[in-house]
């Protein structure tokens, strides 16, 4: 059982905006930056989001972050193809001097 | 351009130890950290640890009295030794670059480890 909560899968139509959500708690969300992380399948994960809302350079501005008390969301608009992936929330935990990482969310894209 | 490249036994008897290594080029183990993380098939991600070029390490408490790690500053590349292995312990492993606040920016291919 992971420390942060998502869902296990969202969906959405091609065009559409879907919003994938990350629970967590005092100890990590709530005093610490979120990461988000996108898995496609068979490859490594590629950070998306960092510091609840910031893009790395070549990600499309159609992701976007972001985190109120001890929960982080991600939201995707302009849904395509190629956003058809796993999506993991990532903070640091206080408690547990480490990082943790949520279950992973799997969006498909109908 | 910075690329890692994870290599291990790929097979592990427990109740052996696990070596891995990363082999890191477009950039130095002198900077930023280290992590490496795993991935049982079909399931989620898991944080093992992570390694500043200054020495500082942080292990996941769940495997704390498992897990080393370390940097080769000569080959450029980071190792992990996970001992006393299990079935619990198969998965792909992935190493990562991290930089403090900027989370994990780049990562290798993995490498797929069984333990049997």
């Amino acid at each position: 059982q992971s420390v942060l909560t998502q869902p296990p899968s969202e969906s959405g139509a091609p065009g559409q905006r879907v919003t994938i959500f990350c629970s967590g708690n005092t100890s990590n969300i709530g005093p610490n930056y979120v990461y988000w992380y996108q898995q496609l399948p068979g490859t490594a994960p590629k950070l998306l989001i960092y510091k609840n809302n910031q893009r790395p350079s070549g990600v499309p501005d159609r992701f976007s972050g972001s985190k109120s008390g001890t929960s982080a969301s991600l939201a995707i608009s302009g849904l395509r193809s190629e956003d058809d992936a796993d999506y993991y929330c990532a903070a640091w935990d206080d408690s547990l001097s480490g990082r943790v990482f949520g279950g992973g969310t799997k969006l498909t894209v109908l | 351009q910075v690329q890692l490249q994870e290599s291990g036994p790929g097979l592990v008897k427990p109740p052996e130890t696990l070596s891995l290594t990363c082999l890191v080029s477009g950039a130095s183990v002198n900077n930023d950290y280290w992590a490496w993380i795993r991935q049982p098939a079909g399931k989620g991600l898991e944080w093992i640890g992570r390694i500043y070029s200054s020495g500082t390490i942080n292990y996941n408490i769940f495997l704390k009295s498992r897990v080393t790690m370390s940097l080769d500053t000569s080959k450029n590349q980071v190792t992990l030794n996970l001992t006393s292995v299990t079935d619990a312990d198969t998965a792909v492993y992935f190493c990562a670059r991290g930089r403090s606040l900027y989370g994990l920016e780049v990562w290798g291919p993995g490498t797929m480890v069984t333990v049997s």
